[in-house]
This record gives structure tokens, C-alpha cells and sequence, in this order.
């Protein structure tokens, strides 16, 4: 079966860094996705991998290992304002998205 | 309109009754999707279309019927309203099939 397994909850302080760990097992892999939900709202797209190596943008990075099937999200100078679940999605061999159920980051003044 | 808007966002319904949720985009994005969310749960697929007058089956289609006439309009039919369908839905959109979806607000229905 498919499965996208990411940690259910993290806490962290405002101005720190964090890593959001997700590792994956899907029928073929095509990219995978990090987005952004803030609680009662939408997700919104914050990243995209399909190659190996770090991808940065900005104060967020990402990650990706396809030989370990892992990625994971950096976060940087945390605000109070990333406050919120974070979804990995991997796209299999049918481009569909796979989602993990999310890591909800709580930050601490 | 701006983006992909959904309707209603909040709706009770009795068991058995049939409910339609809407979504419209004026993105022109080819491919949308029907997603609903469960707490613990990942995000879904119900169905999706790649293009206007096709199409196809998610992960957990039963129950749930959808059309796609226009590019714009994508609605997700419940003929027969379940407790089990309580959750919150989202439309989403994207240019072809590229990964990256547009997400419209949400539509929390809730099955008594």
C-alpha cells in the first residue's frame, strides 16, 4: 500500500528553527509537496522536489532523499505566524497526490 | 470571482437527502478535484477531471458523483446523504497536472 508518514505534532519557539520530517512509500514517485494549512483554512502550496538536494525559498527549505524515500521541511526565524499543519503529498506513478494527515506546528513566544 | 470559490461553506443535512457542493474556478485550470479532509486523516481524492467532459475516480469515490460540463464548474453530488460523509471538502484546481493545487475555502457538511 501507499503511505506518507509525517510526526503529528511539533512545538517549537518563535525565532528558532524546525525540521518537519516525511517519509513516504508510493507505487512510483513524480515530485513531492509540501503545503501550508493554517487552522479552518485552505491549503496553500509552499514547495515542490523531484530531484535530490535542498530547494530554498525564502525562510522555508525542503529536502528530498528518493533512495530513502524521505524529505523534510526547514523552517527558519519561526513567527507566530507558522502556526499551522504542515501537509507533505508524494505524486505516484498515476500523478496522483498521496497525502500524509499533517504535522501541526505550534509555536511558543 | 478570484481563484476557485466554493459553495455553501457550512451545511447540516439530514441522512438520506441529496446535496450538491459547488465549485468554480476562473483560472482556466484544466485539471480540478474534489478532496475531503478528515481530522488524523490525509487529505482524500473523491474524484477528479483532467479536462472539461471527463472524469475519474479517487481513492473513495462511493457516494459521490461529479460532472464537468464547462471548464469552470466542477460539482460534487451526494445522492443519498450518510453520517459517515461528515467532513470537510475542498475543491482544488491546477494548471494540467502539475502537483500544484489551488485550493478553494472549504465546505464543512455535516450528516445528522
Amino acid at each position: 500500500g501507499q503511505n506518507i508518514d509525517q510526526p503529528t505534532e511539533m512545538t517549537a519557539t518563535e525565532g528558532a528553527i524546525v525540521q518537519i520530517n516525511c517519509t513516504y512509500q508510493t507505487s512510483g514517485f513524480n515530485g513531492l509537496f509540501w503545503y501550508q494549512q493554517h487552522a479552518g483554512e485552505a491549503p496553500t502550496f509552499l514547495s515542490y522536489n523531484v530531484l535530490d538536494g535542498l530547494e530554498e525559498k525564502g525562510r522555508f527549505s525542503s529536502f528530498l532523499s528518493r533512495s530513502k524515500g524521505y524529505s523534510y521541511l526547514l523552517l527558519k526565524e519561526l513567527q507566530m505566524k507558522d502556526s499551522a499543519s504542515y501537509l507533505c503529498a508524494v505524486r505516484d506513478s498515476n500523478y496522483q497526490l498521496i497525502w500524509g494527515a499533517g504535522t501541526k506546528l505550534i509555536i511558543k513566544p | 470571482i478570484a481563484g476557485i470559490t466554493q459553495a455553501p461553506t457550512s451545511q447540516i443535512l439530514a441522512a438520506g437527502r441529496r446535496m450538491t457542493l459547488r465549485c468554480t474556478q476562473d483560472m482556466r485550470h484544466n485539471a480540478m478535484y474534489w478532496y475531503r479532509q478528515d481530522l488524523g486523516l490525509g487529505l482524500r481524492l473523491i474524484h477528479y477531471s483532467n479536462t472539461a467532459g471527463t472524469t475519474g475516480k479517487g481513492e473513495v469515490p462511493d457516494g459521490y458523483s461529479v460532472s464537468r460540463a464547462n471548464t469552470d464548474d466542477f460539482p460534487l453530488t451526494l445522492a443519498s446523504a450518510v453520517p459517515s460523509q461528515t467532513s470537510v471538502y475542498f475543491c482544488a484546481s491546477s494548471i494540467e497536472n502539475t502537483g500544484e493545487l489551488f485550493f478553494g475555502e472549504g465546505s464543512r457538511l455535516t450528516v445528522l
